[in-house]
């Protein structure tokens, strides 16, 4: 089954500790991407992929890494979480495919992250 | 630069009403995608539909249907005789495509809640 995969799906932490969001996509995707949700925000883009090794600020990049060693795999790090990094976090996947043709893009189940 | 406005915030109907969700978009660009994504109280991201600017005919799936005018930049969504489940937040999305027409980053609104009332 095509799926975008996060774990955890839940996580409750506490300030400064370093925690690693996973999200791996058996569908050989080259665009990967992560979101995060906020009430009366909607989906931000944090950080996305192009590709293997190659990857670029979304529009709220601040306190996040990520990395893209392997295809399949894009995992977001938060070094030091602090409380406003509560949220909902997605990762998404889709094939950039043939130029004019839009790939569909996949959505994980999303990782309800609260930092205490 | 790109942006998708979604004035209402929260909307409540009484199951069979018809409503409707607005979505008004601003890009700089000629060709590029919308989409509507629905997302139920278990969290999920679920896709609705997409649609491309060369193509403005309204679409219709059942009880939903999405009326597309490029001359107010709108993408307006209806459901037809409401359901409680369709009880959910609704996102509106957009996507520019470069000029090797590959589709960039989405850009989302900010979300309408609907509350179908039984």
């Amino acid at each position: 089954e095509a799926q975008v995969t996060q774990n955890p799906r839940y996580l409750i932490t506490v300030t400064g500790k370093k925690l690693t969001v996973t999200c791996s996509q058996n569908m050989n995707h080259e665009y990967m991407s992560w979101y995060r949700q906020d009430p009366g925000l909607g989906l931000r883009q944090i950080y996305y992929s192009m590709n293997v090794e190659v990857t670029d600020k979304g529009d709220v990049p601040e306190g996040y890494k990520v990395s893209r060693k392997e295809k399949r795999n894009f995992p977001l790090i938060l070094e030091s979480p602090s409380p406003n990094q509560t949220s909902l976090y997605f990762c998404a996947s889709r094939g950039l495919g043939l130029a004019g043709r839009y790939n569909e893009q996949f959505f994980g189940p999303g990782t309800r992250l609260t930092v205490l | 630069a790109q942006k998708v406005t979604q004035a209402q915030t929260e909307i409540s109907v009484v199951e069979k009403e018809d409503v409707t969700l607005d979505c008004v978009y601003e890009t700089r660009d000629t060709t590029y995608y919308l989409f509507w994504y629905k997302q139920p109280p278990s969290g999920e991201l679920v896709f609705l539909i997409r649609r491309n600017s060369f193509d403005e005919q309204n679409e219709i799936s059942g009880r939903y249907s999405w009326n597309f005018q490029k001359s107010t930049s709108s993408f307006n969504f209806t459901i037809t005789a409401s359901q409680v489940v369709d009880s959910a937040v609704y996102f509106c999305a957009l996507s520019e495509i470069d000029s090797y027409f590959v589709a960039n980053n989405l850009f989302f609104g900010t979300g309408t809640r609907l509350t179908v009332i039984p």
